[in-house]
């Protein structure tokens, strides 16, 4: 069975911040997701990733950045957090095939910044 | 734009039948995906539809209509634990997937 572990399950930060957010998943996918969940509002994503080294931007990446050095971890670095981005912030990974693979999400990380 | 419209809430009882619709519009389609997921936990896929008709997974059933930009998912003898939020999700001709707000179900005993 897919594992896809983040490494905080609460974070509260302060405005202003470095914040990172790690996603490590343990079936050797290719393709990494990064999204934030706000009530009301279906998930957006931030960015993702198919392969080691690269990344591409998804709909919100202002604010965002990403590292994915080894195919098994894909971080999230908010560079100067602020309020705007208190949100929960799922990982997710898929195989190979991006038609019909799911993803397979971590349990998110409840991002508080004050 | 691209939109995915799914109801906010639904209310239905134990041991009954419920059916979650969900009309989209996006540039192109390449499937389309039903999640699950509980209060505070991460989404788990349910299902997957890419040709028009019905796949049915037990008590879960999804039904697909390309040309009507339309899909349910539909539960069966209802349970406690089938209490959730039903994310659909479509993909578009990018590849990307477009996501609709969910569909939080309660269920009454």
């Amino acid at each position: 069975d897919v594992k896809v572990t983040q490494s905080s399950r609460y974070l509260v930060k302060r405005t202003g911040e470095k914040v990172f957010l790690e996603c490590v998943q343990d079936m050797d996918h290719e393709n990494m997701f990064w999204y934030r969940q706000d009530p009301g509002l279906g998930l957006r994503l931030i960015y993702f990733s198919y392969d080691v080294k690269m990344k591409e931007k998804g709909d919100i990446p202002e604010g965002y950045s990403v590292s994915r050095e080894k195919k098994e971890r894909f971080s999230l670095i908010l560079e100067s957090a602020s309020t705007n981005q208190t949100s929960m912030y799922l990982c997710a990974s898929s195989s190979q095939d991006r038609e019909s693979s799911p993803l397979h999400f971590g349990n998110g990380t409840r991002l508080t910044v004050t | 734009g691209q939109n995915i419209d799914q109801p906010t809430e639904m209310t239905a009882t134990e041991g009954a039948i419920v059916q979650i619709n969900c009309t989209y519009q996006t540039s192109g389609f390449n499937g389309l995906f039903w999640y699950q997921q509980h209060a505070g936990e991460a989404p788990t896929f349910l299902s997957y539809n890419v040709l028009d008709g019905l796949e049915e997974k037990g008590r879960f059933s999804s039904f697909l209509s390309r040309s009507k930009g339309y899909s349910y998912l539909l539960l069966k003898e209802l349970q406690m634990k089938d209490s959730a939020s039903y994310l659909c999700a479509v993909m578009d001709s990018n590849y990307q997937l477009i996501w609709g707000a969910g569909t939080k179900l309660i269920i009454k005993p």
